[in-house]
C-alpha cells in the first residue's frame, strides 16, 4: 500500500535515448511534483502539477516534459538524454487544504553513459 | 528558487551522542517540517511544526519552529547507528515550499 511508487527504481541508458519515469500516488493529493537530487544531495523542484494544470517549471530543458493523464499520476519524460542528467529523480504529491505537506516516492537512479 | 539553509552540513558522531542542527531562511514561513532520507530511499517526513515557538517531539527527535519564524531546530538524543541520513528541512509559506541543503548524519558505533 505504498503512498507514492515511482517506477523504475533504477535506469541505466545511452546518451541520446529518450527515457520515461512513472510516478502514482494513492493518497487522493491534487498536487504532484517531481524532483532532481544532483551529487550534493541539493533537493531541486522541476515541476509541479495541479489539477492537470502545470504551476512550476524551474528554468527545466525543455527536454524535460511531465504528463499527468490523471491526478493520481504524474509521469516524466526525458528527451535527448545527456550525462548530466545523471541523477536521482523523486516525485511527490500533496494537499492543498491537508498544509501542503508533501510525501515522497522512494526515487529512480538515472544513469546516462 | 530559494533555498534554506541548513547547518551543520554533515556530523560524524559517536553512538549515544545527541545531535543538534539548525535550518535558516531570510523569509517568514507557516509551516516548518524536518525529513529524514535514509541512504537509497525518498525523504520521509519525521516532525511537522505549525506554530512559532512550537516544540514537538517524535521518540528520541524533537524539534522547535523558531520565535521568529526565519528558523527551526531538531535534535536527537542518544543516537544510534540508524539514525545515519541525510535531515533536511523544509518551509511552508502558502503553496511555496522550500528545502533546506540537508545535514548528513553518520553514527560511528
Amino acid at each position: 500500500d505504498t503512498a507514492v511508487s515511482q517506477t523504475p527504481k533504477y535506469l541505466v541508458t545511452q546518451m541520446g535515448n529518450d527515457k520515461s519515469i512513472k510516478c502514482e500516488q494513492n493518497l487522493g493529493h491534487d498536487t504532484m511534483y517531481w524532483y532532481k537530487q544532483d551529487s550534493k544531495k541539493f533537493l531541486k523542484i522541476m515541476f509541479s502539477y495541479n489539477n492537470k494544470e502545470l504551476i512550476i517549471n524551474e528554468t527545466v530543458p525543455n527536454r524535460f516534459s511531465p504528463k499527468s493523464p490523471d491526478k493520481a499520476h504524474l509521469n516524466l519524460h526525458i528527451n535527448s538524454l545527456e550525462l548530466g542528467d545523471s541523477a536521482v529523480y523523486f516525485c511527490a504529491s500533496s494537499q492543498r487544504d491537508r498544509k501542503n505537506i508533501q510525501y515522497f516516492g522512494a526515487g529512480t537512479r538515472l544513469s546516462v553513459l | 528558487g530559494q533555498q534554506l539553509n541548513q547547518s551543520p552540513q554533515s556530523m560524524f558522531i559517536q553512538e549515544g551522542e545527541d545531535v543538534s542542527m539548525n535550518c535558516t531562511s531570510s523569509s517568514i514561513f507557516n509551516t516548518w517540517l524536518w525529513y529524514k532520507q535514509d541512504p537509497g530511499e525518498g525523504p520521509v517526513l519525521l516532525i511537522a511544526l505549525y506554530k512559532a515557538g512550537e516544540l514537538t517531539s517524535n521518540g528520541r527527535l524533537t524539534a522547535q519552529f523558531g520565535i521568529t519564524r526565519k528558523d527551526s531546530f531538531l535534535n536527537i538524543s542518544a543516537s544510534i547507528p540508524s539514525d545515519v541520513g541525510i535531515y533536511f528541512c523544509a518551509g511552508i509559506a502558502g503553496n511555496q515550499f522550500y528545502f533546506g541543503t540537508g545535514t548528513s548524519l553518520t553514527v560511528i558505533p
